[in-house]
């Protein structure tokens, strides 16, 4: 069984603050790594992806790959209360997708 | 751009019945995928399909079956439905393996047995 941990929160930040989301996994030869945004009663949408060690930027969005310690992470900044979601971490092993049960972000206006 | 069809948003049957879940995706990729979401549960892979006519077990296949006779096309059945698969129900596809390749899902389809 394949392990996607997340902290289920939730998290609360203030309008304009950068959010922090973290997610560990436990098999080293996960390939790529995802992040997803769901707002309550919808389906996943995709923010970003990344496959390489370092930082990927998107716009308001980075995400953070370190292999070594097997976790990946997204950034959001200037916060805004539309990123109040639910937001999955996935790793693709093996053409397989295994997803985090997710962390609950909201944005205090 | 990326379309993928539940077309059943909400359903309630009861205990015992055959349930039909469609999913249809305009992409003709080859991956395809059944996901039950549930509260604190997360995302929990039914089945999947690399091709048509080709199906795998995902990690809670009991008490479901697939079916895909066309690539665009990958039906979710439950036999004999229970309430304890009350759930929201999503189909997701993906092209062939590169190493970027995302999931898109559908809108989901809100199952509730009585």
């Amino acid at each position: 069984q394949k392990e996607v941990e997340q902290n289920s929160g939730p998290l609360s930040v203030p309008e304009g603050a950068i959010a922090s989301l973290n997610c560990t996994y436990s098999d080293r030869g996960s390939q790529s790594f995802f992040w997803y945004r769901q707002y309550s009663g919808k389906s996943p949408e995709l923010i970003m992806f990344i496959y390489s060690n370092g930082d990927k930027e998107d716009g308001r969005f980075t995400a953070q790959l370190n292999k070594a310690s097997q976790y990946v992470s997204l950034l959001i900044r200037d916060s805004q209360p539309s990123d109040s979601a639910t937001y999955l971490c996935a790793v693709n092993f093996r053409n397989q997708f295994y997803f985090g049960t997710g962390t609950s972000l909201t944005v205090i206006p | 751009d990326v379309k993928v069809t539940q077309s059943s948003r909400y359903l309630v049957k009861r205990t015992g019945e055959k349930v039909f879940l469609e999913c249809v995706q305009d992409m003709d990729h080859e991956n395809m995928f059944w996901y039950r979401q549930d509260p604190g549960l997360g995302l929990r892979l039914i089945y999947f399909s690399y091709d048509v006519k080709m199906k795998e077990k995902g990690d809670i296949p009991e008490g479901y079956s697939v079916s895909r006779e066309k690539k665009e096309r990958f039906s979710l059945i439950l036999e004999s439905a229970s309430t304890n698969q009350t759930s929201m129900y999503l189909c997701a596809s993906r092209s062939r393996v590169l190493i970027g390749n995302t999931i898109y899902f559908g809108e989901g389809s809100w199952l509730t047995v009585v």
